[in-house]
């Protein structure tokens, strides 16, 4: 009965490689995000979709690129892997009400190495 | 351009001690301010957040107190435990908005 789940837990690889990050949510939620967090534990937003359309895309390397097949997922394709992509990614995921915008839940990371 | 910024850095605090964390914000759009709480390992969960029309808001141990002529913010954690060593994030948003700015953290340890 996980709220946000994300896939895999570790991800180790090599430079230049690509890879993808799995995020799905039961919550029921309109909106889902990804963040990424560094050494240094600071939280960076970089995509937003809602409803399965892009509505924040910060500035990200074009290597990085989200895909929402439907509400309850949203994919993060990395190309091309760096160095400075070792981080730990976060997949989060809230619901619009009538007052504003509701609590965003988190999943527990995805922890990328690259080597 | 930081439009949360948070203080300190890092904390050590004595079990049964207050703990304080400050944050102060830039843009008066701001209308909601939650306060998230990650362990080690894990994602940042939601621990309490308060919205400018009040002052203070306590929930159990913690209390968000508000000054809004100051754009400042801080979280009180009374009778500090162990357990409540973690990374604290304030943040604010935008009632309409999607995105929350998140400030860079504080590492709160608590001595047993």
């Amino acid at each position: 009965d996980t709220a946000v789940s994300q896939t895999p837990k570790y991800l180790v690889t090599q430079m230049g490689n690509d890879k993808s990050i799995k995020c799905e949510q039961n919550l029921g939620h309109d909106t889902m995000y990804w963040y990424k967090q560094d050494s240094k534990k600071f939280l960076k937003i970089m995509f937003s979709y809602n409803n399965k359309e892009l509505i924040i895309n910060e500035t990200v390397p074009n290597r990085f690129s989200p895909k929402s097949p439907d509400k309850a997922h949203l994919n993060l394709h990395i190309n091309s892997l760096e160095l400075g992509d070792s981080a730990v990614y976060f997949c989060a995921s809230s619901r619009r009400a009538a007052q504003g915008r509701e609590t965003q839940y988190f999943g527990p990371g995805t922890r990328l190495l690259v080597l | 351009q930081q439009q949360v910024k948070q203080s300190p850095q890092s904390l050590i605090v004595q079990k049964g001690g207050i703990s304080i964390i400050n944050c102060a914000y830039e843009n008066t759009a701001f209308d909601y301010f939650p306060w998230y709480q990650q362990f080690p390992g894990k994602g940042p969960a939601l621990l309490i957040a308060i919205r400018p029309d009040v002052s203070e808001k306590k929930e159990g141990r913690f209390t968000i107190s508000f000054n809004k002529s100051a754009k400042q913010f801080s979280l009180h954690i009374m009778d500090s435990q162990p357990g409540d060593s973690a990374t604290y994030f304030c943040a604010a948003s935008k009632a309409r908005d999607d995105k929350i700015i998140f400030g860079k953290g504080t590492r709160l340890h608590i001595l047993p």
